[in-house]
């Protein structure tokens, strides 16, 4: 059984430019959260995607934006990239509810 | 929001020796609270998970216990062994969201 996969691993990019990010989920899992983790601390939670639709939303402006396709994958995508997104991004899936998030091993993205 | 504090930051033990990380919570309504275990390059790894109408839960070497009147829970390691060495997440969940804490360095000296 296949945890879950991000792709690509990493990806260097200019401050203006857009980048999209795509996840797979585990199997059985039908929502898919995303995360910003900079350097040294905790990841801090984007947002989350259930049945096509954004169900909940962190603290993100709107140059950050995802879908979720019918298979449940899912993908980020940032507009205007900032020196500050640079970071490691991380998806994690799991079933609807209070259930246990599976992450994966994150996509690190560099803005120069 | 939740806001979520974790202590210490980093934490060194002699192989053999008990480590136990600290973690406060500031929103009563928060109902899980995941463990996570993040090796170098790698994502963060489930180990543990309480909810919250429990208040203790042990796998092998890994215990978390939570006191819900004070808004805190907390991780022990027994026996720890070399390979231990990580950072450390906890979390709370709110409505479906994860907070995060800060995360604490763990270095076990062989």
């Amino acid at each position: 059984d296949a945890g879950v996969t991000q792709s690509p691993t990493h990806l260097i990019k200019t401050r203006g430019q857009q980048v999209t990010l795509r996840c797979s989920p585990k199997s059985g899992h039908d929502t898919v959260s995303w995360y910003q983790q900079a350097l040294g601390q905790g990841p801090q939670f984007i947002f989350q995607y259930y049945e096509e639709e954004e169900r909940q939303r962190g603290n993100f402006p709107d140059r950050f934006s995802g879908h979720q396709f019918p298979n449940y994958s899912s993908e980020l995508n940032v507009n205007a990239l900032l020196l500050g997104d640079s970071a490691l991004y991380l998806c994690a899936s799991s079933r609807q509810g209070p259930y246990e998030q599976y992450f994966g091993p994150g996509t690190r993205l560099t803005v120069t | 929001g939740e806001n979520v504090e974790q202590h210490p930051s980093t934490l060194s033990v002699q192989e053999g020796d008990s480590a136990v990380i600290k973690c406060t919570y500031s929103d009563s309504a928060s109902n899980y609270f995941p463990w996570y275990k993040q090796e170098l390059g790698k994502g963060p790894q489930l180990i543990i998970d309480i909810r919250s109408n429990v208040g203790e839960k042990k796998d092998q070497r890994i215990a978390v216990t939570l006191n819900k009147t004070a808004k805190h829970f907390s991780l022990h390691i027994t026996e720890t062994q070399p390979e231990d060495s990580a950072v450390y997440f906890c979390a709370a969940a709110l409505q479906d969201k994860f907070y995060f804490g800060s995360g604490t360095k763990l270095n076990v000296k062989p």
